[in-house]
């Protein structure tokens, strides 16, 4: 059964960094075609993708958002992780983690319940 | 990378069909089969419903179904039930090789 929990502060200061960890069961990110990636949803908004991690350490980036990410993965606990620099207002959102549908990449198939992520001073 | 056009809302009574288009451009949806669609309620996580255009996951009702044409796909809900009554997003693999989401439409069952 997969799982993924997403976990972070509810509440960050604009200028700050956000990290958030997407604890995952179920898979290993070591099999070939795994991967993991993160959207964000701001209240009462569309949602929107953020980064993508493939089970070979490939990375992609949203275009207007790769300069503030980064993300990275730690095999051994199960976890990938999603920092975001200089945290403005406009990012506050539910963010999620999910995993990658594994036969062509083209959908997201395993959701986590999600994160509110808070930007205020 | 400019989100995919929804429209804002669609309704219908119970039973009925409906259909949600999803336009983008040749740089997304027209240029790939990679259009996926998800269902969500208030409150939680969004649900995959269909993915690669036309394939649905285990579990989903055979009441939803995908197309695409150019650069609009479209989900396509039949016999219409009051638990479909949420917002629906589509999404698609880009030239980019990033993702770009849908603005979302809601769904209600009159």
């Amino acid at each position: 059964q997969v799982t993924l929990r997403e976990s972070g502060p509810a509440l960050v200061k604009p200028t700050q960094t956000l990290t958030l960890t997407c604890d995952f069961s179920g898979f290993s990110l070591t099999t070939s075609r795994m991967c993991v990636s993160w959207i964000r949803q701001p209240p009462g908004k569309a949602l929107e993708w953020l980064a993508r991690i493939d089970w070979d350490d490939d990375k992609y980036y949203s275009t207007s958002l790769q300069s503030r990410l980064t993300i990275s993965k730690d095999i051994s606990k199960n976890q990938v992780v999603l920092t975001m620099t200089n945290m403005d207002p406009v990012d506050t959102a539910m963010y999620y983690c999910a995993r990658l549908e594994s036969g062509t990449y083209s959908s997201f198939e395993y959701w986590g319940q999600g994160t509110l992520v808070t930007v205020s001073s | 990378q400019s989100a995919l056009t929804q429209p804002a809302s669609v309704s219908g009574s119970p039973g009925q069909t409906i259909t949600i288009s999803c336009t983008g451009s040749s740089s997304d949806v027209g240029g790939y089969a990679y259009v996926s669609w998800y269902q969500q309620y208030p409150g939680k996580a969004p649900k995959l419903m269909i993915f690669d255009v036309t394939k649905r996951p285990s579990g989903v009702s055979n009441r939803f179904s995908g197309s695409k044409s150019g650069n609009t796909a479209s989900l396509t809900i039949s016999g219409l039930q009051a638990g479909d009554e949420a917002d629906y997003y589509c999404s698609s693999y880009t030239s980019s090789r990033t993702y770009v989401f849908g603005t979302g439409t809601k769904v209600t069952v009159l």
